[in-house]
């Protein structure tokens, strides 16, 4: 069965230095969406591409959070400088081109500890 | 207001037991519903979608009242491996899944 793949899974990092994460969704799969969740919370939409276009990043912190998807496959999510608060787990997922878009299947995510 | 609410729990089940728990959607304009499973420290997996109509899948019944904006899910015959987060999904728009908090279910032996 095909998965969203996300690497790497877990990230401890110090605030103020910078943190990149990728995924890579199930192949077909145009649209791409990452997530993040923190503790004890649902997952939260930072960003959403359909192919290599930013459909909606209304929810992302743009003075330190950025994403591309150049080729339009896989996905780069990157913070700088990291804060405690960004401390969470990242969550990517991939919907396919035809049926219902809420059909999204999530990557095993990447646990952040900012210290 | 959160856009979905959900009780965190626990709901501390029994085996074999009968558990049920709502969710509330504040933006009636809502278009879709379904309930996540989540594990800990797991992805969300999608369990089911819900229906106007209500809709089963072996254990597990979904209902949807728009009128008074809820959703619920009852799991019947509570096996251990029904612990988990039950997380409440409404969509917005295209693509667009709003969260809730989830509930926490604890089936015991």
């Amino acid at each position: 069965e095909a998965e969203v793949a996300q690497s790497p899974r877990y990230k401890i990092t110090e605030k103020s230095q910078a943190v990149a994460f990728w995924c890579d969704p199930i192949s077909g799969h145009a649209t791409l969406y990452w997530y993040r969740q923190i503790l004890g919370q649902g997952p939260e939409l930072l960003v959403q591409f359909q192919d290599e276009s930013v459909v909606d990043d209304s929810q992302l912190p743009k003075d330190r959070f950025s994403a591309e998807r150049l080729k339009g496959v896989d996905s780069t999510l990157k913070i700088q400088p990291a804060e405690l608060g960004d401390s969470a787990m990242y969550l990517c997922a991939s919907s396919p081109p035809e049926g219902l878009k809420e059909t999204q299947y999530f990557g095993p995510g990447t646990r952040l500890l900012v210290l | 207001r959160k856009e979905v609410e959900q009780d965190p729990g626990p709901f501390n089940v029994p085996e074999g037991a009968t558990v049920a728990f709502n969710c509330t959607y504040s933006n009636s304009a809502s278009q879709s519903f379904f309930w996540y499973r989540q594990d800990c420290r797991k992805e969300p997996k999608l369990l089911m979608s819900v229906y106007s109509s209500g809709n089963e899948d072996g254990r597990f019944t979904a209902q949807l009242n728009r009128a008074s904006q809820y959703i619920s899910l009852l799991i019947r015959d509570s096996k251990l491996s029904d612990s988990a987060t039950y997380l409440c999904v409404v969509t917005r728009g295209w693509g667009k899944l709003q969260f809730g908090a989830g509930t926490q279910v604890v089936v015991t032996p």
